[in-house]
């Protein structure tokens, strides 16, 4: 199994509501992120985890939160977001954490496109 | 400390060749090369490591000059299917951004 699958593919939310987003993966990789993906734009890391942890949080608001439950989970938990907020959110995994020293890149999930009103 | 991509945008027929640059104001571990279409993830071209390589992927292929903090991919006779956003990335330390981006659309 070499995806990563995320889980929905699209949400619609109003700003009061509570939701998370899913992110699964089987390849064995140690780590984990979150990025967020506005329209023509390049992705922008939210979150690393690193062997379950939580080691990068790039100042994202608290309205964002994270949570990796085991080494093939990964969840974001969205509550009182903004209109702003509605984006492409990607999940990707690594074998290993940042720097990365082997051959092998990000893979990423198809991600869950956010609208929020 | 987000890398600057160039050209923003190209427009090739199919069988012309197209360079991609990546340039970063800081000093590079290593250069991720990224392609994306609409409305798909990003998916992983090849990584070239600090050492200065190059490196090949079919009719796609990449230099990573780290003096100049700078890398090029390369695509030779373009396919249809090579349509999409192109992305470098770059590690720096434990930090990795993405660049700019570049879209490159192939014609018949």
């Amino acid at each position: 199994d070499t995806e990563v699958t995320q889980t929905p593919k699209h949400l619609v939310m109003g700003m009061t509501n509570k939701k998370s987003l899913k992110c699964e993966q089987h390849m064995g990789h140690r780590a984990m992120y979150w990025y967020k993906q506005k329209a023509k734009k390049p992705p922008e890391l939210m979150f690393v985890y690193s062997y379950e942890k939580l080691s990068i949080n790039e100042s994202v608001p608290s309205r964002f939160s994270p949570e990796c439950p085991n080494s093939s989970l990964l969840n974001l938990h969205l509550h009182a977001l903004q209109p702003e907020d509605s984006a492409l959110y990607l999940c990707a995994s690594s074998q290993e954490s940042p720097p990365i020293r082997g051959l092998d890149g990000y893979t990423f999930g198809s991600g869950t496109r956010l609208t929020v009103v | 400390q987000q890398p600057v991509q160039s050209p923003q945008a190209v427009i090739l027929r199919e069988g012309e060749d197209a360079v991609i640059n990546c340039s970063s104001s800081k000093a590079l571990y290593s250069v991720h090369w990224y392609r994306q279409k609409h409305g798909e993830a990003p998916v992983f071209l090849m990584i070239l490591l600090k050492g200065g390589e190059q490196k090949g992927h079919d009719k796609i292929s990449a230099s990573f000059n780290e003096k100049k903090q700078q890398s090029s991919l390369y695509l030779t006779a373009s396919q249809l299917s090579y349509s999409g956003t192109y992305f470098c990335g770059t590690e720096t330390g434990n930090q990795f951004y993405f660049g700019t981006g570049t879209s490159l659309t192939v014609i018949p």
